[in-house]
């Protein structure tokens, strides 16, 4: 069985300041794993995806990721936040076992302070 | 090229009813994945369509359904409609076939259980 655990609901940073979202997950299997960002009244747009390979990935929006697999975490960070930044994001695994069967995280709201 | 398309994008519908929503993939993508996302639970897996045949499927009653049509465009279904089944559904699209390419999404279907 799959899960994902997003530490904090809620984390709010300075305009400038570095973003940490974190993300654990446990999997019986090798799994791929994602992070999204959705914001109001949109659906889920992806940031990044790791597969295989370099375990540092880097994404959209000067966002990037790094699977570690001793830790099972999968955090996400961006060195300099921007106000446009505040959304809402997701922490998402699935197996490689042949196409989607994604599990999500309950979501971190990011709020950016001026 | 255009996006993943949900109609309706809200419906309100009473108890014990049943409701169809519609999904039409980016053209090209032949997998179509469906999601429920609530306050409560978050955003949950229902299914996978890839080819017309269901690939994956998460922990619904069977009261929750799809098909997947010929041309990838996909249908839920949802029978005898229950208050908890209030959420905003989620539909997205990938090319398929080997590999966990990128999911697209759209922007959901509001439902609302009275």
């Amino acid at each position: 069985a799959q899960s994902v655990t997003q530490l904090g609901s809620h984390v709010s940073v300075s305009e400038g300041a570095l973003v940490l979202l974190r993300c654990n997950y446990s999997s019986s299997v090798p799994p791929y794993l994602f992070w999204y960002v959705q914001y109001p009244n949109q659906g889920l747009q992806l940031l990044l995806k790791y597969t295989t390979g370099a375990t540092l990935v880097k994404g959209i929006n000067g966002f990037e990721a790094e699977f570690k697999k001793s830790e099972t975490s999968f955090h996400l960070t961006k060195p300099s936040a921007h106000m446009s930044d505040a959304a809402e994001y997701f922490c998402a695994v699935s197996p490689n076992t042949g196409g989607f069967k994604t599990i999500f995280g309950a979501g971190t709201r990011l709020f950016v302070k001026a | 090229k255009a996006g993943v398309t949900q109609t309706p994008r809200y419906l309100i519908k009473t108890r014990g009813q049943q409701v169809t929503l519609s999904c039409s993939p980016i053209s090209g993508h032949r997998s179509v994945s469906w999601y429920q996302q609530t306050p409560g639970q978050g955003l949950q897996f229902l299914f996978e369509y890839f080819s017309e045949t269901q690939r994956n499927k998460g922990n619904f009653p069977g009261r929750f359904s799809g098909r997947q049509f010929s041309n990838s465009r996909s249908e839920m279904n949802v029978s005898t409609l229950e208050l908890g089944d209030s959420a905003l559904y989620l539909c997205a699209s990938s090319l398929g076939g080997q590999g966990l390419n990128e999911q697209f999404f759209g922007p959901g279907t509001r439902l609302t259980v009275l």
